[in-house]
């Protein structure tokens, strides 16, 4: 089914540790984002990309970098995680014409 | 400031009853406009949208979504409500300062709660 697919679906990691949370989509869809959702904060946006080579800082980039590898993929990465960053994370894709998302399933991390 | 605003954390209703699951925003321009759904452990999915045309918009489950420009509300309704019904409802605007963007403004959720 077409769609948006995210990796790894659960993950603890301890304080320090570093991980990259991989998003694909099938859609030939440019634009592409991030989100995180915590309890009573809604949906919070880390960063986005309009298309391959370009990313763009959202509402809560610190502690993250991005990589939007080629029209597909647009990868998370957490360089040293704090427990802070426990949280489910979202990613979207966006069609051209009709500006609604589509999302994955989210990944749970858990930072310990 | 853009913004949307859910002003309701949960909202309960008994099965059978009508519900709605409130939401007013602030842009700039015309307003584009999504109503989300989210069951537990999912992702969230699609249920309607407003770009221009009629105010009431139907969309999937037999939801509707009244646009009312006067008031800046889209609320988010049901003539009848079922217990399957019940998850984390979010209203979101396009974010017309995006920058050649059209990310989302999301609102903070509200939980819909429907009882037997």
């Amino acid at each position: 089914n077409a769609g948006v697919t995210q990796t790894p679906k659960f993950q603890v990691l301890k304080t320090g540790q570093s991980m990259t949370l991989q998003c694909a989509q099938d859609m030939n869809h440019n634009s592409m984002y991030w989100y995180r959702q915590d309890p009573g904060m809604g949906l919070r946006l880390i960063y986005y990309s309009a298309s391959e080579g370009t990313t763009d800082k959202g509402e809560v980039p610190n502690g993250y970098n991005v990589s939007r590898l080629n029209k597909r993929e647009f990868s998370l990465r957490l360089e040293s995680a704090a427990p802070s960053q426990t949280s489910v994370y979202f990613c979207a894709s966006q069609g051209d014409r009709d500006y609604g998302y589509t999302f994955g399933s989210g990944t749970r991390l858990t930072v310990v | 400031a853009q913004s949307v605003a859910q002003p309701e954390d949960q909202v309960n209703v008994a099965e059978g009853n009508p519900l709605t699951v409130k939401c007013t925003y602030s842009v700039s321009g015309n307003p584009y406009l999504f109503w989300y759904v989210q069951y537990p452990n999912r992702g969230l999915q699609f249920l309607l949208k407003y770009i221009t045309g009629d105010n009431l918009v139907k969309g999937s489950y037999g939801f509707e979504a009244e646009f009312n420009k006067s008031q800046t509300s889209f609320h988010l309704k049901k003539p009848s409500a079922l217990v399957s019904d019940s998850a984390l409802y979010f209203c979101a605007v396009r974010d017309s300062f995006s920058g050649g963007y059209n990310k989302l403004i999301f609102g903070a959720g509200t939980r819909l709660a429907v009882h037997p």
